[in-house]
């Protein structure tokens, strides 16, 4: 059984560009939650989604971050006009439900540099 | 709000010796999870060990062990006879029961010297 998925694993991004972080939850999970990790931190909570449906979106900055998980294919995290404070490690983790214990499988990271 | 605190922001232990990782919690809620995740250099996160709060007994892992004392909010993390692969990130974090919101302190950054 396959882990969670990130693509790509390093992303460099000029300042003003477009940045698209792609998750593949394990087989079987449909819930979704992605984290951003700055230099010399925890991980924080960004936003949980479940297929077709923003569940909480509290963690995302209110501009030019937004996320979906359609109903075929990945979940996407997109970074629209990158800043160089956007660089950080963003990381996606996945549950088969979201009830009780809830634990979550987190994939590898992508790795976003902005220049 | 709920936090957790690491206040060690790096340690080294000698190949072969024990080490303890501190980490203190705060939270309102009876019902909740803690973990230890590793994070090597791949940056990967790798869950150490997990703790359910309404069990007294110390959840252990091979050479990884907890001390958790309910009381103190307190969740340290055991590794004996350390290893060079050791050398890492270590996260502690919280989950309150029926959320989804992990909540992660600042790491303590790990060195196992040979």
């Amino acid at each position: 059984n396959a882990g969670v998925m990130q693509n790509p694993r390093h992303l460099v991004r000029r300042r003003g560009q477009e940045a698209r972080l792609r998750c593949s939850p394990m087989k079987g999970h449909s819930h979704v939650y992605w984290y951003r990790q700055l230099p010399e931190e925890g991980l924080k909570f960004m936003v949980y989604l479940q297929k077709e449906n923003i569940i909480d979106e509290s963690g995302m900055p209110k501009e030019r971050f937004s996320a979906e998980f359609p109903k075929e294919g990945p979940s996407i995290l997109r970074i629209q006009q990158v800043v160089r404070g956007d660089s950080a490690a963003y990381f996606c983790a996945s549950s088969p439900f979201s009830a009780q214990r809830r634990e979550q499988y987190f994939g590898p990271g992508t790795r976003l540099t902005v220049t | 709000a709920q936090t957790v605190t690491q206040s060690q922001p790096e340690m080294s232990v000698q190949e072969a010796e024990t080490v303890t990782l501190s980490c203190t919690y705060d939270t309102s809620e009876s019902n909740y999870y803690l973990f230890w995740y590793k994070q090597p250099p791949s940056r990967q996160m790798i869950l150490v060990i997990r703790q359910e709060a309404y069990k007294q007994q110390n959840a252990t892992e091979n050479r990884f062990s907890v001390n958790f004392q309910k009381a103190a909010k307190s969740f340290s993390l055991k590794i004996s006879d350390s290893q060079l692969g050791d050398t890492a990130m270590y996260f502690c974090a919280s989950l309150t029961s029926g959320t989804y919101k992990y909540i992660f302190g600042t790491g303590t950054r790990l060195k196992v010297l040979a």
